[in-house]
């Protein structure tokens, strides 16, 4: 069935380093991709998405590219911040109104000054 | 930010009571969500609503039940909790129009079941 893989954490960072988040997907057909950002007691915040192959999405400095031909969308960020400590989902969604999002398990990232 | 609130926001409950978490937004948007969150696991789709008393199941739907009466609010209903619900719960909206296919969360209700 389709699913999402991603990189087991904890990834331990110190400020301004590089950051890559793995994601890899299985699917049937071609969702959309998404980053979500999850902090501390809160909610899942949409951080990022790309509807089709070789699209780059990108917010808050974080960029991701929807790869086909590895069924991948690794998350990206050339300097993190403290600020940037949290829990990354990545997920697909088919373009079907009322689907579910299929979530990775999750990435805890820990970013130290 | 969506205009989605949850409540309660914690809750403890002792097994084979019911429990009923209440997921109400504003955005007046068609498609709501409810998700449960396990360590391990991401989140997993319980049950969903694309219309008032319009709903549908989800892959961990066992054990649970929805009722939407009114577009802005979306009841998750725990018949008699046990202890394998002990999770955090998450309400979703869908976006409308371009943003149809993005899904947008409220702050969780974490509850536990003794």
């Amino acid at each position: 069935g389709d699913s999402v893989t991603q990189m087991e954490g904890p990834v331990t960072l110190s400020e301004e380093a590089f950051l890559t988040i793995n994601c890899t997907y299985t699917a049937t057909g071609y969702p959309s991709l998404f980053w979500y950002v999850q902090y501390p007691g809160e909610g899942l915040q949409l951080l990022l998405k790309a509807t089709k192959a070789d699209d780059k999405g990108s917010n808050k400095g974080f960029e991701a590219t929807y790869r086909k031909e590895t069924t991948s969308f690794h998350l990206e960020k050339g300097s993190v911040q403290v600020s940037d400590s949290a829990v990354y989902f990545c997920a697909l969604l088919f373009n079907q109104a009322g689907t579910a999002l299929i979530f990775g398990k999750g990435t805890t990232l820990s970013v130290s000054s | 930010d969506a205009g989605i609130t949850q409540s309660p926001r914690h809750k403890v409950t002792e097994t084979g009571t019911p429990v009923t978490l209440r997921c109400h937004q504003t955005e007046n948007h068609r498609y709501m969500y409810w998700y449960r969150q396990d360590p391990g696991h991401g989140l997993r789709l319980i049950h969903y609503s694309y219309g008032v008393k319009d709903t549908d199941k989800g892959e961990v739907s066992d054990g649970y039940s929805v009722s939407r009466s009114k577009t802005e609010d979306f009841l998750l209903t725990l018949e008699s909790a046990t202890s394998s619900q002990t999770s955090v719960y998450f309400c979703a909206i869908s976006g409308t129009g371009t943003f149809l296919y993005e899904q947008y969360f409220g702050p969780g209700t974490r509850l536990t079941v003794t």
